[in-house]
């Protein structure tokens, strides 16, 4: 069975330091990898996602994500924080042919001013 | 539609009524899916509908839980003779394709009182 980790419930940093949301997982094959944002009172929003090819994938505002085969691994990553993304962030991953993607259970980020 | 519409918004029902809840998926998506987010919870797989198939209902957690996709579009949840326990938000999500990521509704707010 798939499962997926997110260890921290709350990721605390300040704006313009960078960030890590850490995410952890175990699938029987080739993973297929995942990240949402979800802000207040919303649906989730696409942010990246890993199937094959390089490890360092880039998504939308500014995020990036790097896959680590060895570790299982799959953290979220920006540069430089900004208020706006405090959000929460789910992970989530599918095997290869597997259809049903398993979430993490979220990490509230908040980027204080 | 431009993106997952999902209806009600908000719903707060008494306990022992049935409810139901409505997902209307982009417009060409062949794959649908519902997922319960509760507080503090990720989030939990119910159903999914891909194309004409027979629905993968395994994550639907009892016989009061039902849904149901017609004409491969529209879908609709149902929730018979409702629990305080019911009470969540349900997502609805639509893919073209499993890896090209799902699109999230904006949810449905149940609460059972």
């Amino acid at each position: 069975a798939q499962s997926v980790a997110q260890p921290e419930d709350q990721v605390n940093v300040a704006e313009g330091n960078p960030l890590t949301v850490k995410c952890t997982y175990s699938v029987s094959g080739n993973p297929y990898l995942f990240w949402y944002v979800q802000y207040p009172n919303r649906g989730l929003q696409f942010l990246l996602k890993y199937i094959t090819g390089d490890n360092l994938v880039k998504g939308s505002y500014g995020f990036e994500a790097e896959f680590n085969k060895s570790q299982t691994s799959f953290h979220l990553k920006k540069p430089s924080a900004l208020v706006s993304d405090s959000a929460l962030y789910f992970c989530a991953v599918n095997p290869g042919g597997s259809y049903i993607p398993t979430f993490g259970r979220g990490t509230s980020l908040i980027v204080h001013p | 539609g431009a993106g997952v519409s999902q209806s009600p918004s908000n719903k707060v029902t008494e306990k022992g009524k049935d409810v139901e809840l409505r997902c209307d998926p982009i417009s060409g998506h062949t794959a649908l899916y519902w997922y319960r987010q509760s507080l503090g919870q990720g989030l939990e797989f119910l159903i999914y509908f891909q194309g004409n198939s027979a629905p993968d209902k395994s994550g639907l957690p009892s016989d009061r839980f039902s849904a149901e996709r017609t004409g491969g579009s529209v879908s609709t949840l149902t929730i018979q003779r409702t629990q305080q326990e019911d009470s969540a938000v349900y997502l609805c999500a639509s893919s073209s394709q499993v890896n090209y990521g799902y699109t999230f509704g904006s949810g449905t707010r149940l609460t059972v009182v």
